[in-house]
């Protein structure tokens, strides 16, 4: 069956533009997870979803990012007002209800700034 | 806070022995503990967790994983490594406190030699 896609796989924006990268979960998967992974490092948690309620986003580093999941089912993180920082793989992740851990990843979208 | 180390950034062994890799977890709670594998431009794969029970996990493509609480460890091992295993790992834990937010260590790259 189909993974978890994202879209797009390659971004390119100019410092100050305002992004918006897509995933598109496992049907049936009520979580939703959003990481970013810098390059050389492990992906760090941003956001957490569980239908489309927002139940952690401890993990997202300034006001300028912003998740939904309005229908419980794709997702939307945007970055307002790119920096240079944001230059990573932006990684989402869909989970079972039954199966809350076991994780699936998408191929993840990267981000560069310049 | 919980923190994930794996020690050794990089890896290298010669195809048909053993895989070792480390990692070490500090949490105030005995947290569950995964292992995923990342080959280049695409997303994580789950390879095992631990939850609750056995202390030896098995997981796919002949690994395993041992959970020593006293040891604060859950080390990655194959006996026999494969061309094919060449990737990064990382080892990755969540608190047993009932959220999702995972946290991941830096990630081991490992090479198999002819």
């Amino acid at each position: 069956g189909a993974g978890v896609s994202q879209s797009p796989r390659y971004k390119v924006a100019k410092r100050g533009q305002d992004v918006a990268l897509r995933c598109d979960p496992i049907s049936g998967h009520v979580s939703l997870f959003w990481y970013q992974q810098a390059l050389g490092q492990g992906p760090e948690f941003l956001t957490y979803f569980q239908n489309e309620a927002q139940l952690d986003k401890s993990g997202l580093p300034s006001d300028r990012f912003f998740a939904e999941r309005p229908e419980g089912s794709v997702s939307t993180l945007k970055i307002q007002r790119t920096q240079q920082e944001d230059s990573a793989v932006y990684l989402c992740a869909s989970s079972l209800a039954r199966h809350p851990y076991e994780q699936y990843f998408g191929p993840g979208t990267r981000l560069t700034v310049t | 806070a919980q923190s994930v180390t794996q020690l050794g950034s990089h890896v290298s062994v010669s195809e048909g022995a053993l895989v070792l890799l480390r990692c070490n977890y500090s949490s105030s709670v005995p947290p569950y503990l995964f292992w995923y594998v990342q080959y280049p431009n695409q997303g994580l794969q789950l390879l095992l967790k631990y939850t609750t029970g056995a202390t030896l996990v098995k997981g796919i493509n002949g690994f395993e994983a041992e959970f020593k609480k006293s040891e604060t460890s859950f080390h990655l091992t194959k006996p026999s490594a494969h061309m094919s295993d060449a990737a990064e790992y990382f080892c990755a834990v969540i608190q047993n406190t009932g959220g999702f937010k995972t946290i991941f260590g830096a990630g081991t790259r490992l090479f198999v030699k002819a």
